[in-house]
């Protein structure tokens, strides 16, 4: 079983829909972030969480370190919101990797 | 936050040559890291390069194969020696300006494929 499960593995919705990528983690963490890589390759850090619950636009992230489970939300999605969404967590000095969720959104 | 440069972007290569992908960061940083993400997958940890001594390479990855280079606080290098197809991925460079901080900054990647 991986250290980092991200659900689902594949979204696609319309646009203007609530998004919801949930990432769940086994070990003890220092942080979780939240990253995007689109086509290109490139990666994009959103978020990095210890704790509660970050906004930046439309964008919303969310972690329980109790249940070791976080979300990260998009309000009002848009085609350009269509990338990889990686979820990470800061395992000592290492980040370990999510497998992504691919999200389609349609226009 | 650290800005990170790559060169090139992406390169295809014939099988049995090298390539040496450059990172760049724009402020000086304690840590920087290369990773592989096969097509597909999640992203491995190939290796922490480090200022001034060898590279701390992560199971299944050797110096012969992946040589990295550190020369000082802001620049590092990773060779892909040797290729073979299933060299094909993308590699990417990432820095955190102190081991002991939680944020960690992403280059724009190099995509490698190996005909």
């Amino acid at each position: 079983k991986n250290e980092v499960e991200q659900s689902p593995q594949n979204l696609t919705a319309q646009e203007g829909e609530f998004i919801t990528i949930n990432c769940s983690y086994s070990v003890g963490i220092s942080a979780l972030h939240w990253l995007q890589q689109h086509p290109g390759g490139g990666i994009v850090s959103l978020f990095m969480l210890s704790s509660g619950k970050k906004k930046h636009g439309r964008l919303i992230a969310t972690i329980n370190i109790q249940e070791k489970h976080s979300s990260l939300h998009i309000t009002a999605s848009h085609p350009r919101d269509s990338a990889v969404y990686i979820c990470a967590v800061k395992k000592a000095q290492k980040l370990v990797f999510g497998q992504g969720t691919r999200l389609t959104i349609n226009p | 936050s650290a800005v990170i440069s790559q060169k090139p972007s992406r390169d295809i290569c014939q099988r049995g040559t090298s390539l040496t992908i450059q990172c760049q960061v724009d402020s000086q940083v304690t840590m920087m890291f290369w990773y592989r993400q096969q097509p597909g997958q999640s992203l491995t940890l190939i290796a922490t390069a480090n200022q001034g001594s060898e590279a701390t390479y992560e199971s299944g990855f050797v110096i012969d194969k992946f040589p990295i280079s550190r020369p000082n606080l802001t620049f590092s290098t990773l060779t892909v020696s040797n290729m073979s197809p299933e060299d094909s991925s993308i590699y990417l460079c990432s820095a955190r300006e102190r081991a002991s901080y939680n944020e960690q900054f992403f280059g724009p990647g190099t995509r490698l494929t190996v005909l």
